[in-house]
């Protein structure tokens, strides 16, 4: 079974600071790796997808890694803004298996 | 909107209540999934299906009984909840079921807020 891990839970940053924010996977034959945004009472918005194959994702300020030898997922946000502020979850993906694994989250918070 | 509309937003009810959330997807995804999110906790898969059948029953309470009458609505009837059942009920569809070959993004609705009191 795949088990995904956030750490930490809670992250506060002052306003301009970039932001490095960690996802671990237990099993490395992932098929995909997914970040999503969650404002607080509301859903999911999709960021990025990185596939088994690639080695990261890039939009606008955001940018996410993939190493699945090492089990990890990095989601890199540049300049942190205070619309930034949200919970980011990370979900990984195995083949032929459509039980998205998810993490429980990193909630942010970018001060002004 | 994310394309994936969830109906009500919030709905507080009664452990001998019996109410149906609604989920409707107009991005011409061809499966669906019920989670489950508590507070402090991983999403939890609850349901999934794929062309309008059934591929997953994650060992749900048979007081949570989904309905997909088309690859557009899946519905989630409540019946005799518990006060452990509050939680935000988030649906979401794809094109493709998650783990099928190509890019596939889960897309999700806003949930669905329910207190049971």
């Amino acid at each position: 079974k795949q088990e995904v891990t956030q750490i930490p839970a809670a992250l506060s940053v002052p306003e301009g600071e970039n932001l490095v924010l960690n996802c671990s996977f237990t099993d490395s034959a992932i098929y995909n790796l997914q970040w999503f945004r969650q404002d607080p009472g509301k859903g999911l918005t999709s960021l990025l997808l990185i596939q088994s194959s690639q080695r990261e994702q890039t939009s606008g300020r955001l940018n996410a890694s993939l190493d699945k030898s090492s089990g990890r997922s990095t989601l890199y946000i540049a300049a942190s803004q205070p619309g930034d502020s949200a919970t980011y979850l990370c979900a990984a993906g195995l083949p032929n298996d459509y039980k998205l694994s998810f993490g429980a989250g990193t909630t942010v918070t970018v001060r002004a | 909107e994310t394309g994936v509309t969830q109906t009500p937003r919030h709905l507080v009810m009664g452990m001998t209540n019996k109410k149906s959330l609604k989920c409707e997807q107009h991005l011409g995804h061809n499966a669906m999934y019920w989670y489950k999110q508590s507070a402090k906790k991983p999403l939890e898969l609850m349901f999934v299906y794929n062309f309008k059948e059934q591929t997953e029953n994650n060992s749900v309470p048979s007081r949570f009984s989904p309905e997909c009458p088309n690859s557009s609505h899946l519905f989630l009837h409540l019946h005799t909840l518990q006060p452990e059942d509050s939680a935000l009920y988030l649906c979401a569809s794809s094109h493709r079921l998650a783990g099928s070959s190509g890019a596939n993004v889960l897309t999700f609705g806003a949930g669905s807020r329910l207190t049971v009191l």
